[in-house]
């Protein structure tokens, strides 16, 4: 069976530091992955996703994310957090021959000025 | 281009009552969903349609049906009520493909947020 996990209910950062987003997952076959984001009262927003190739996706707003096979990971980065980028964060994976997501339970990004 | 539309964006029930999502989409998506929020939970599958004229259970179904009208249009109805039905509600759409090529992402709605007392 797909599930995802995002091992950390919150994660605090300054301004201007690094952040990094945890994922795991776990699948039969080739993992399609996700990130979304979303701002208070509203819905998800896509971000970036891995489908093949490199494992190093770019996204919108300045985000990244790292695919490691090895670890089933696919964690979400930034080099330098904006206070703006304080939200909620979902990964979510697909299996190879379903179009149905499975979301982790999220995490709260906190960026501090 | 309004994307992904849901209406109502608030709605109080009581226990037993019953109502119906509306969501339509203008992207010409032929796959549509039915998710509920919850808090430490994430977004949970209600139901899926992968075209018109087919609907398939997600992880939560109990309690609702749903209609696919035409391709735009994707509606959940809760026929009673209940407390545990209180939830914020998202529909969302897609290009369907389940090859590994067309991965395609989801695209969201602003949701609804639904009180049962």
């Amino acid at each position: 069976a797909q599930s995802v996990a995002q091992p950390e209910d919150q994660v605090n950062v300054a301004e201007g530091n690094p952040l990094t987003v945890k994922c795991t997952y776990s699948v039969s076959g080739n993992p399609y992955l996700f990130w979304y984001v979303q701002y208070p009262n509203r819905g998800l927003q896509f971000l970036l996703k891995y489908i093949t190739g490199d494992n190093l996706v770019k996204g919108s707003y300045g985000f990244e994310a790292e695919f490691n096979k090895s670890q089933t990971s696919f964690h979400l980065k930034k080099p330098s957090a904006l206070v703006s980028d304080s939200a909620l964060y979902f990964c979510a994976v697909r299996g190879y021959n379903t179009d149905k997501l499975i979301f982790g339970t999220g995490t709260r990004l906190q960026v501090f000025p | 281009n309004a994307g992904v539309t849901q209406t109502p964006k608030f709605q109080v029930l009581k226990t037993g009552q019953s109502m119906t999502l509306q969501c339509a989409q203008d992207m010409n998506h032929n796959s549509m969903y039915w998710y509920r929020q919850d808090p430490g939970m994430g977004l949970r599958l209600i139901y899926y349609s992968a075209s018109e004229g087919t609907t398939d259970k997600g992880e939560v179904p109990n309690g609702y049906n749903v209609s696919r009208l035409n391709k735009r249009e994707f509606s959940l109805r809760l026929e009673s009520a209940a407390p545990s039905q209180t939830s914020v509600y998202f529909c969302a759409s897609s290009e369907s493909g389940t090859s590994g090529v067309a991965a395609n992402e989801q695209f969201f709605g602003p949701g609804t947020r639904l009180t049962v007392l």
